[in-house]
């Protein structure tokens, strides 16, 4: 069974405007989130990242907000570029446990020009 | 990020071959991944790595064995395997995969088909 889930396969946005990327999980014992972005033929490269302890992790124009009691993460893009096109990876992991983490299947973004 | 490499990008193998997958990182890194990511699944676990002992083994197969001789290589030797099997395998690494909240950094994987 999935514990992390990214359910909108794709999606697209104009240039400038903000893309809304959304993922579930289930596991109340995760508590660190992390976003990754993949471009074709090329390995997932680290985006931003959250603990619990936050709701909300912002770094230039990428910004991640966690809601626990939904158990729910965003990833905010503003403005969007077309450079940004790419699957976006979240990633979650209960910490007790290591460096496990647990992935979803990856919402492919488009920002049309 | 460049400092996780792997070999060969792309791999056509019968189902009687045996050939091997590897990675190496360039980030002096203690802690080795190999997943596998199947269309329409997200990337699964399959071994893990601390300094060199392997501390996890997901539950995958025998035809999979992996080797990690230090800190910087990993291999994935592959024998008979099956046509669900193919796949893209990535390999990651971190600085201490002991302690949690550590990012991984990813190479760009192995396109692999067994037909």
């Amino acid at each position: 069974d999935q514990q992390v889930k990214q359910n909108s396969p794709s999606l697209s946005v104009q240039e400038g405007r903000i893309s809304i990327l959304n993922c579930d999980y289930t596991n109340s014992m995760f508590d660190y989130f992390l976003w990754y972005k993949k471009y074709p033929a090329e390995g997932p490269t680290f985006l931003i990242s959250i603990s619990s302890i936050k709701d909300k992790n912002e770094d230039g124009r990428f910004t991640v907000f966690l809601n626990k009691s939904a158990k729910h993460l965003s990833l905010h893009i503003v403005p969007s570029q077309p450079g940004d096109s790419a699957v976006y990876f979240c990633a979650a992991s209960p910490a007790v446990t290591g460096n496990q983490f647990y992935f979803g299947t990856g919402t492919s973004l488009t920002v049309i020009p | 990020e460049t400092g996780v490499t792997q070999t060969p990008r792309h791999l056509v193998m019968g189902m009687t071959n045996k050939k091997s997958l590897k990675c190496e990182q360039h980030l002096g890194h203690n802690a080795m991944y190999w997943y596998k990511q199947s269309a329409k699944k997200p990337l699964e676990l399959m071994f893990v790595y601390n300094f060199k002992e392997q501390t996890e083994n997901n539950s995958v197969p025998s035809r999979f064995s992996p080797e990690c001789p230090n800190s910087s290589h990993l291999f994935l030797h592959l024998h008979t395997l099956q046509p669900e099997d193919s796949a893209l395998y990535l390999c990651a690494s971190s600085q201490d995969g002991r302690r949690g909240r550590e990012t991984q950094y990813f190479g760009p994987g192995t396109r692999l088909l067994v037909l």
